[in-house]
This record gives C-alpha cells, sequence and structure tokens, in this order.
C-alpha cells in the first residue's frame, strides 16, 4: 500500500516568510510524529499526535512552529516567520498504535531552504 | 534522559568485509533500541530493533545487533558489505511520552563501500 507522503518536496522561502508542510500518513495509523533533521542537530523530535491531539509540544523549537491534525489523517507544520536557522529537512512519521515498540513509517521528507 | 552516542560519523569498509557500526545508549530505565538506515533523497527505514527479547536481534538486508547491557551498546553488524548498503544509518532509543514512541536519534554514521 501507499506509505507515507510528505508535500512539498523542496521549499525555498525567504526570511519572514511563513510556510506550511504537509504530511499524509499510511491509511489507519493514529499516531502521527514529526522530526527534522538538520547538519548540525541530526535528527531531533518535534511533535508527535495521537489521532488529533497533540499532548506535547515541547519538542517544538519556538512559538513560530506549530501543527495540526484533522480528521486523524493529514498533520500540517506551520513555520511563521522563518528564519535562516530553520532551514533543514523536516520528517514526518506514522505508525499504527501508540506503542513503544511499534516501527514507525518515515515519509521521504520536505527539504526546506530558508534564503 | 535517554541519549545515543554512535562512535564515527563516517565508516569505509571494502565490498565484502565486515561491517561494523557502533552505538551506545544511555538510560535510566530498560531501553528499546533501534537502527535505522537512511538512503539518500529518502526517508528512514527500519533495519531492526530490540525489545527486552532475544538481546542478538536480526533484521533486513543481513544485518543484526546485539544488545549488551553491561557495555550500554547496540552495534550493528553485517559479515559481508555490498555496494547497495551505503546509506546513512541511524541508532535510536525510545523515550516514553505518555506511552508513545518518541525515538532519540544518534547524530548518525554515513556507510561507504570501496569496491
Amino acid at each position: 500500500g501507499a506509505g507515507v507522503s510528505q508535500s512539498p518536496s523542496n521549499k525555498v522561502t525567504e526570511k519572514g516568510k511563513d510556510v506550511e508542510l504537509r504530511c499524509d500518513p499510511i491509511s489507519g495509523h493514529t499516531a502521527l510524529y514529526w522530526y527534522r533533521q538538520s547538519l548540525g542537530q541530526g535528527l531531533e523530535f518535534l511533535i508527535y499526535f495521537q489521532g488529533n491531539s497533540a499532548p506535547d509540544k515541547s519538542g517544538l523549537p519556538s512559538d513560530r512552529f506549530s501543527a495540526e491534525r484533522t480528521g486523524g489523517s493529514v498533520s500540517t507544520l506551520t513555520i511563521q516567520r522563518t528564519q535562516q536557522e530553520d532551514s533543514a529537512v523536516y520528517l514526518c512519521a506514522s505508525s499504527l498504535v501508540f506503542s513503544l515498540v511499534d516501527e514507525q513509517y518515515f515519509g521521504p521528507g520536505t527539504r526546506l531552504t530558508v534564503t | 534522559a535517554q541519549s545515543v552516542t554512535q562512535l564515527g560519523s563516517h565508516v569505509s569498509v571494502s565490498e565484502g568485509a565486515l561491517v561494523l557500526l557502533r552505538c551506545n545508549y544511555s538510560s535510566s530505565v530498560p531501553p528499546y533500541l533501534f537502527w535505522y538506515v537512511q538512503y539518500p533523497n529518502q526517508g528512514l527505514q527500519l533495519l531492526l530493533k530490540y525489545t527486552s527479547a532475544a538481546t542478538l536481534v536480526k533484521g533486513i538486508n543481513g544485518f543484526e545487533a546485539e544488545f549488551k547491557k553491561s557495555e550500554t551498546s547496540f552495534h550493528l553488524t553485517k559479515p559481508s558489505a555490498h555496494m547497495s548498503d551505503a546509506a546513512e544509518y541511524f541508532c535510536a532509543v525510545s523515550s516514553p511520552i505518555q506511552g508513545a514512541q518518541k525515538l532519540v536519534f544518534g547524530q548518525g554514521t554515513r556507510l561507504t563501500i570501496n569496491p
């Protein structure tokens, strides 16, 4: 079946602009995760969703970052007033259930470049 | 807090040689440990996971890893490297957040295979 998809695959934006990154998880997966992959920080966890709820937002780097999930499916990560340090690959993952051992399936990522 | 250290950001081996990628973890509770692989311009794919069952874990593509509590290690090995193994490899430990699986990643090891 279809895997996790993300759009756009690449995004170049000017400093100060807002961007929206989209994630379509595998159908039926209840858990959804956002990670950021950058040269300086490696892979870091940002936020997870249980259904449409995000119980823990402490991983978001600043209040310019927000995320939502609607209908237990698609999720959007929004970055307001982008800064150059936001440049990174943003990865989305989903898993069938909430479990410490359930495999997370990753999408190909969105490469964000802030100029 | 849980953390992972991968020794060696770059490893180069000859085709047919042993692959050894090192991972040490820090965790105050029994950990779940994972190895993921990332091929160029693709998302992460699970190679194998340790979930407190057998300490020697076999994964896809001929990879295996051994959990050694006394050494706090979870090194990844493959007896004979293949050109298709060239990729970046990430070790990760799970950190429970309200029952969900938050992955804490190491910095990654880029594996190069020489013909």
